[in-house]
């Protein structure tokens, strides 16, 4: 699998956009970039994930370089509940299995 | 989004014995489950995927037979710590996999189940 590679920390102040960055420089054409977040003491949930344009939920954006070998998770304005570990993962497709990384331990300042 | 659920949320349980783990996808049917460990302050590890009505496959290094993995239904995964020790105190997570499109995948995960072997 293409590895991905983020800062072990980061800190954001609450109410403020936070861009997390995520590079992976050996991904392939059919890798999807996946960003998973997990909250103390519990599983990890779903943010967002896409291929090749940006793409935006409820929960956030994903900007995705145009090389694709790098992509920003962006959370437009931080609450405490954003505290968690973000996960950046890339998954090509076909292949069911999803493989963590360290991720990146956001704290948000209040 | 879709909801997996899991249970018991926590247990403890002495040296020796089993203890077994299940996970619920609630709105959703999975063809496909996966057993995750993770130590504390550790990644999540992947243990197996499940196929309904199939076999689990093992990563390398996960003893299929300490680690009883049954997918008999397409909601409903379960997994068993035989003979369980000190060694195996860690949180357990499931996740299962959903097809939102023809080709898009996505996995969502249960709340995770803390092992405590005494």
């Amino acid at each position: 699998d293409a590895k991905t590679t983020q800062p072990n920390s980061m800190e954001s102040n609450e109410e403020e956009p936070v861009h997390l960055p995520c590079n992976h420089s050996t991904i392939s054409g059919t890798d999807y970039i996946h960003w998973y977040r997990q909250l103390p003491s519990q599983g990890p949930e779903y943010v967002i994930h896409g291929l090749t344009s940006n793409v935006n939920n409820r929960m956030a954006s994903l900007a995705i370089a145009e090389d694709r070998k790098s992509s920003t998770l962006i959370l437009h304005r931080a609450t405490l509940r954003d505290a968690a570990v973000y996960y950046c993962i890339l998954r090509y497709f076909g292949n069911e299995k999803l493989t963590f990384g360290t991720g990146t331990r956001l704290t948000i300042i209040p | 989004g879709a909801v997996v659920s899991q249970h018991p949320s926590r247990v403890i349980c002495k040296s020796g014995t089993s203890v077994k783990i299940e996970c619920r996808s609630l709105d959703f049917q999975a063809t496909t489950m996966f057993w995750y460990r993770q130590f504390p302050k550790q990644s999540l590890m992947l243990m197996a995927t499940s196929n309904e009505g199939s076999k689990a496959t093992y990563e390398q290094g996960v003893e299929k037979d300490k680690f009883l993995i049954n997918h008999a239904s397409l909601t409903l995964s379960t997994l068993t710590v035989t003979s369980a020790h000190p060694e195996d105190s860690s949180f357990y997570i499931c996740s299962a996999r959903t097809q939102l499109a023809k080709y898009q995948e996505t996995q969502y995960f249960g709340p995770g189940t803390r092992l405590l072997v005494l």
